[in-house]
């Protein structure tokens, strides 16, 4: 069965950081495209990051040159490191699976960004 | 970047109703296409991907269709249980953009 699982979220103050961690089990990142997606409060789903399984990154504009996305084979877990957070970041991440759209997803953790 | 645009934002419809959903992507996107729903306070789910395949355990009161840049989810006899979120999403190359989504009630 497949699992992911985030974790990492919390209440930051704008221009912050936080590392958002996605432990897979039934599935291996390394052979695995992966995604984290979005979802402010009350509002759509908006995209932000894909790893694929050949490593290729690519972002949504509006966080292009603050997160990165990576991924550690040895554990399983996919990452989002954020800096530089505004405002406008806070949402549920989710991290999914890439593989015909979404077809795995988590459970999303919360980020607030507030002061 | 390929913007995709849902219409309507919502709906409301009796049971029974034929509902239809449309996606419109700016560039020809093949059938690079997934349909989700996503009810209140749960995760999204997939209902239809590559434009019109059925997923594995979704009903089949609901079908996709399309190719290019215009792609339509129909829900043949609303049902209670339909009440949600959809969202149409391209995966032919990234970004991964979603259309901003349609709610659907019942009347």
């Amino acid at each position: 069965e497949v699992q992911l699982v985030e974790s990492g979220g919390g209440l930051v103050q704008p221009g912050g950081s936080l590392r958002l961690s996605c432990a897979a089990s039934g599935l291996a990142v390394s052979s695995n495209s992966v995604s984290w997606v979005r979802q402010a409060p009350g509002k759509g789903l908006e995209w932000v990051s894909i790893i694929y399984s050949g490593g290729s990154t690519y972002y949504v504009d509006s966080v292009k040159g603050r997160f990165t996305i990576s991924r550690d084979n040895s554990k399983n877990t996919l990452y989002l490191q954020m800096n530089t957070l505004k405002p406008e970041d806070t949402a549920v991440y989710y991290c999914a699976r890439g593989r015909l759209g979404h077809d795995y997803w988590g459970q999303g953790t919360l980020v607030t960004v507030s002061s | 970047d390929i913007q995709m645009t849902q219409s309507p934002s919502s709906l409301s419809a009796s049971v029974g109703d034929r509902v239809t959903i449309t996606c419109r992507a700016s560039q020809d996107i093949s059938n690079y296409l997934v349909w989700y729903q996503q009810k209140p306070g749960r995760v999204p789910k997939v209902l239809i991907y590559a434009a019109s395949t059925l997923q594995s355990g979704v009903p089949s009161r609901f079908s996709g269709s399309g190719s290019g840049t215009d792609f339509t989810l129909t829900i043949s006899s609303l049902q209670p249980e339909d009440v949600a979120t959809y969202y149409c999403q391209k995966y032919n190359s990234a970004p991964w953009t979603f259309g901003q989504g349609t709610k659907v009630e019942i009347k």
